[in-house]
């Protein structure tokens, strides 16, 4: 079953605004990753937070991380159409040889 | 460097037949994967290998079979299709452990079994 689960499912917003995005998941984790997967492609990794961390930053992109709420959140800033895809979170079990368990995913659209 | 490759790119199948969906990494990982995308389902583990001559169950295996004989290849085979195999199917790798480090995803292949 799924642990990660994305929230909104969709998100319009309009070029040049903040995308924020939310996962929760159940059970404690290792690390919580970010994937994003344009439109029949494969999926591509933006971030990686681990589980002693609470806030990531990578270019445009901002992950937080709540344990204690088991939640995170990838803020993309000043969007272009470009960001238009899919986005994943994926959470890794403390087992080290257990896969990462992905969600749903939130489908961004941003309309220029 | 072409990374994860996949064949075919799209297959139509009958049902009853069998399938082998092929998988290669340049990278020397050590953990590949095979996941379906079902639209409104996400992302779901099929069977992964965390090293060459070792395999594991994912999360939706039935139907499914994979081997690890090297490295570099993962093929995933379909004994005898059912339509509701039809999915896009994407094989990943990751350079060590399951799930410390970020995976590697191929292109895909749109396989559709009427």
């Amino acid at each position: 079953s799924q642990q990660g689960e994305e929230d909104p499912q969709a998100l319009s917003i309009q070029e040049g605004e903040n995308a924020t995005m939310n996962c929760s998941y159940k059970t404690s984790i290792n690390n919580l990753q970010w994937y994003r997967q344009n439109s029949g492609r494969g999926l591509v990794h933006l971030i990686l937070i681990r589980s002693n961390e609470r806030e990531k930053h990578s270019g445009r992109l901002r992950v937080t991380l709540d344990t204690s709420k088991k939640s995170s959140s990838l803020l993309i800033t000043a969007s272009r159409a470009a960001d238009t895809a899919s986005y994943f979170c994926a959470t890794a079990p403390f087992s080290g040889n257990t896969p990462l368990v992905f969600g749903k995913g939130t489908r961004l659209s941003v309309i220029a | 460097i072409a990374g994860i490759t996949q064949a075919p790119t799209s297959q139509i199948l009958a049902a009853g037949r069998r399938m082998t969906l092929r998988c290669t990494q340049d990278m020397r990982h050590n953990a590949m994967y095979w996941y379906r995308q079902d639209l409104g389902l996400g992302l779901r583990l099929i069977h992964y290998s965390n090293t060459a001559g070792t395999t594991g169950k994912g999360e939706v295996p039935d139907g499914y079979s994979v081997s690890r004989a090297n490295t570099d290849d993962f093929p995933l085979t379909l004994a005898s299709a059912v339509p509701s195999q039809t999915s896009v199917y994407f094989c990943a790798s990751s350079p060590g452990g399951a799930s410390y480090n970020e995976q590697f995803f191929g292109p895909g292949t749109r396989l559709t079994v009427l």
